[in-house]
């Protein structure tokens, strides 16, 4: 069965440090990779993802992750986080043609310092 | 201007009492999918519908069901809720089910005493 782990429950960072958030998931074959964010007292919603072609890619807010297939890895970053960027991110694969069921990890809590 | 919106934000529910969740959506989307997410565990598939067919997943207890009168509502059915069922229940729509971007709604947190 696929999973997805992802490898810290919170990180604390000051303002202007860079993130990387880690994210590797359990599957063989063909994957389709997302990165969820919900700010407090919001919503899910999509900050990047992943089909197919350039392996590196870019989301709103600066963000941007890559796809590593030999790592089973899609790892999150961010140059430079500000405060706002405070929120829980939730890595997400599915496979080939069903993008709705989707694998969700357990969430990594981002805390920015100002 | 939500849209995917769950009612209520909380709700709280007796032992063994049935209680129902609502979704609702003005994006026009076929698919409404329900997530259960426990605390501090990944979000976890229930079923989903595309239009009105039904696709439950297999790990999905048959305590819990699911209704779709029309394109806009979707309903969580839990027939008798045990303490383990208190969790946030999430709904979320997609244009289809190979769009690749769920819109979900804030979530209904559901306590059972």
């Amino acid at each position: 069965a696929q999973s997805v782990s992802q490898h810290n429950h919170h990180v604390i960072l000051s303002e202007a440090a860079s993130l990387e958030l880690g994210c590797n998931y359990s599957y063989g074959g063909t994957v389709n990779l997302f990165w969820y964010v919900q700010y407090p007292g919001q919503h899910l919603q999509l900050l990047l993802k992943y089909f197919s072609g350039d392996p590196l890619v870019k989301g709103i807010k600066g963000f941007e992750a890559e796809f590593i297939k030999s790592k089973f890895s899609f790892n999150l970053r961010k140059p430079s986080v500000q405060w706002s960027d405070t929120a829980e991110y939730f890595c997400a694969v599915s496979s080939g043609g069903s993008q709705g069921n989707l694998i969700f990890g357990k969430g990594t809590k981002l805390s920015v310092k100002p | 201007d939500a849209m995917v919106i769950q009612n209520p934000r909380y709700q709280v529910t007796q032992f063994g009492k049935p209680v129902t969740l609502s979704c609702s959506q003005t994006l026009n989307h076929n698919v409404m999918y329900w997530y259960q997410q426990k605390s501090s565990q990944a979000p976890k598939l229930l079923f989903h519908y595309y239009d009105k067919d039904f696709n439950n997943e297999a790990d999905t207890p048959d305590n819990f069901q699911s209704r779709r009168p029309n394109t806009s509502f979707c309903f969580l059915d839990i027939r008798s809720p045990g303490l383990g069922d208190a969790a946030m229940y999430l709904c979320a729509t997609s244009r289809d089910v190979a769009a690749g971007k769920l819109f979900f709604g804030s979530g209904t947190q559901l306590s059972v005493l």
